[in-house]
């Protein structure tokens, strides 16, 4: 059964910072892996999507890898800003079905 | 991109009775949606495959007799939690796709039972 589990759980960081978050799958069949953002009480907003034959996509100041040997992924956010306050999380597709497996998500604040 | 509504966004009732909460693609057809239920710093936890025309497809452990699932058009599901008790008290969120790569999630709808 695959397990999605993303660390740290919080983070706090001041403008400007570059952070990394971090995601860890158990099983290496995957179909692919997608970050979100999720703003208290909303829904799901898709911030990249890796296919299982890429190693890495690009969207502004994110970037997300895929390492599915090592079975992890992580999402790079460059000069965060506090517009940047959310959850994020990872989320594996284990088929073309369209199913996904979540993470517990991180919560990020970014302090002015 | 394509917009995927929940109707209600919020819902409050009593012990006992019945809720159904309603998810359509806006702009785009949707042969599967996705049923998804969040409690309180905790993930998305997928709870059943809506498939239009068809009986959905339940993950292990949910009742479908207790969320019961329509997906009568292709631009819309419901999930009705029947017998509320204060423990279905959750976020609720629906997505649909046009397929494996594109999942288009709905803004959730907050289910709390007194």
């Amino acid at each position: 059964k695959q397990e999605v589990t993303q660390i740290p759980a919080a983070l706090s960081v001041p403008e400007g910072e570059n952070l990394v978050l971090n995601c860890s799958f158990t099983d290496s069949a995957i179909y692919n892996l997608q970050w979100f953002r999720q703003d208290p009480g909303k829904g799901l907003t898709s911030l990249l999507l890796i296919q299982s034959s890429q190693r890495e996509q690009t969207s502004g100041r994110l970037n997300a890898s895929l390492d599915k040997s090592s079975g992890r992924s992580t999402l790079y956010i460059a000069a965060s800003q506090p517009g940047d306050s959310a959850t994020y999380l990872c989320a594996l597709g284990s088929g073309n079905t369209g199913k996904l497996i979540f993470g517990q998500g991180t919560t990020l604040q970014v302090k002015p | 991109g394509a917009v995927v509504s929940q109707h209600p966004s919020w819902v409050i009732c009593k012990s006992g009775t019945s809720v159904k909460i309603e998810c359509r693609s806006l702009d785009f057809q949707a042969t599967t949606m996705f049923w998804y239920r969040q409690f309180p710093k905790q993930s998305l936890m997928l709870m059943a495959t809506s498939n239009e025309g068809s009986k959905a497809t339940y993950e292990q452990g949910v009742e479908k007799d207790k969320f019961l699932i329509n997906h009568a058009s292709l631009t819309l599901s419901t999930l009705t939690v029947t017998s509320a008790h204060p423990e279905d008290s959750s976020f609720y969120i629906c997505s649909a796709g046009e397929g494996p790569d594109t999942q288009y999630f709905g803004p959730g709808t907050r289910l709390t039972v007194l």
